[in-house]
């Protein structure tokens, strides 16, 4: 699985749009872009992943350039709650493990 | 989306002793979990991918014969740290895939266990 670049940590205000950006130059065509997040404590949980179109659901949304060389989690309204480490994964085959790396550190400052 | 659960949610031990961790996906059926640990200030580490009805394969560095794990039914794997340690202290986490939208399966986490041997 193609590895991945994050930046260790990044402050947002809250209300405010928070873009936490991942470069995965290495993917292969076959690999979707996974994001997790995960709150002290707790275990990972699941926010989007996508192949190549950008894809919004509920929580997140997901911009994925064009060459697919990197992508953006934008969370559109941080709040305080969001404060997590967030992990952008580049995986391809179903069933396959997840390789974590350092990720981000977000903190949603009032 | 899918939901995982752990028990016990956390745990502290004697050393010596074996502490038994179960991991169960709740809605739907899992073929194959995984176990992940996770020291403080560090990322998750990934132990062993479970498989049901086969023998669970373990990342390198990993001791098979204390950490064994059964994937018995399609819905529960287990993790029994052997005569465990203070070095064993960690949060172990486990995940399966499940279904997420457009027939993509992606992996589920559970809430983590914290183990704690003195």
């Amino acid at each position: 699985d193609a590895k991945t670049t994050q930046p260790t940590s990044m402050d947002c205000a809250e209300g405010r749009a928070a873009n936490l950006p991942c470069n995965h130059s290495t993917i292969s065509g076959n690999e979707y872009v996974y994001w997790y997040r995960q709150i002290h404590s707790q275990g990972p949980q699941y926010i989007i992943h996508g192949l190549k179109n950008n894809e919004t659901n509920e929580m997140a949304s997901l911009i994925i350039t064009e060459d697919r060389k990197s992508s953006t989690l934008i969370l559109p309204h941080a709040t305080l709650r969001d404060t997590a480490v967030y992990y952008c994964i580049v995986n391809g085959e179903y069933g396959n493990k997840l390789v974590f790396g350092a990720g981000t550190i977000l903190r949603v400052k009032s | 989306g899918a939901v995982v659960s752990q028990h016990p949610s956390w745990v502290i031990c004697k050393s010596g002793t074996s502490v038994k961790i179960e991991c169960r996906s709740l809605d739907f059926q899992a073929t194959t979990m995984f176990w992940y640990r996770q020291f403080p200030k560090q990322s998750l580490m990934l132990m062993a991918t479970s498989n049901e009805g086969s023998k669970a394969t373990y990342e390198q560095g990993v001791e098979k014969d204390k950490f064994l794990i059964n994937h018995a039914s399609l819905t529960l794997s287990t993790l029994t740290v052997t005569s465990a340690h203070p070095e064993d202290s960690s949060f172990y986490i486990c995940s399966a895939y499940g279904l997420a939208w457009e027939n993509t399966d992606t992996q589920y986490f559970g809430p983590g266990t914290r183990l704690t041997v003195l």
